[in-house]
């Protein structure tokens, strides 16, 4: 069954470090997204992407953030200086389409950031 | 914002034992989806509703959707020790940004 892939499953960094964290959605899907969640938490919205642009974002995704379709199957976000606050699971997401379908978001495994 | 709220937050229940899970949310939509975590793990989708009525089942576990009361309801019958886990209600906005309740701990006790 095809799923979302995320790499790497954990990752520990530095304060002010940059991070970029990897997602193929699957393959026939046109909606990508990332939500995060920090530990005991809800899951939040980020941003969503379609046709090769965001589409929404949330107030956390502030200038710190970016996203980038690089080629036809990954999908990163990028943190520019990571702050101790950023420390939390990272979920990619892919959808097909939904107006006129479910909508139903498949998520990947998720990407742990630690920042110490 | 669209605000979801869910309750009760945990839930500890013997085995055998039915429980209602509660999902209100505070503006119009007609979507909502029902999710399952295990620590550590990523979202598991359980239930998707798409209109005012409808009414799914999967196993002992039960979700509903009332779009006039903006309420949806998971109902577990029966429960047993796999069943413990988080669950997590989502409602959709146009834009299809899923925005995710508290999350309900559930520990199913033998």
């Amino acid at each position: 069954e095809p799923e979302v892939t995320q790499t790497p499953s954990h990752q520990v960094t530095q304060m002010g470090q940059e991070v970029i964290l990897r997602c193929v959605p699957i393959s026939n899907h046109l909606y990508f997204y990332w939500y995060r969640q920090i530990l005991g938490q809800k899951v939040e919205f980020l941003v969503s992407f379609y046709n090769n642009e965001i589409s929404e974002k949330s107030e956390i995704f502030d200038d710190q953030f970016s996203v980038e379709r690089p080629d036809g199957s990954n999908f990163t976000l990028k943190i520019r200086s990571t702050k101790l606050e950023d420390s939390a699971m990272y979920f990619c997401a892919s959808s097909p389409y939904w107006t006129g379908g479910t909508g139903e978001l498949f998520f990947g495994e998720g990407s742990r950031l630690t920042v110490l | 914002e669209l605000k979801v709220e869910q309750n009760p937050l945990f839930l500890s229940m013997q085995e055998g034992k039915n429980y209602t899970i509660y999902c209100n949310y505070s503006t119009t939509s007609d979507r909502l989806y029902w999710y399952r975590q295990d620590p550590g793990k990523s979202l598991e989708s359980l239930f998707v509703l798409l209109s005012n009525g409808a009414v799914k089942q999967e196993g002992r576990l039960m979700a509903s959707l009332d779009t006039k009361a903006r309420l949806s309801t998971l109902h577990i019958t029966a429960a047993v020790h796999d069943l413990s886990a988080t669950y997590f209600c989502a409602v959709a906005n146009t834009g299809n940004q899923f925005y995710f309740g508290t999350g309900t701990s559930l520990t199913v006790i033998p």
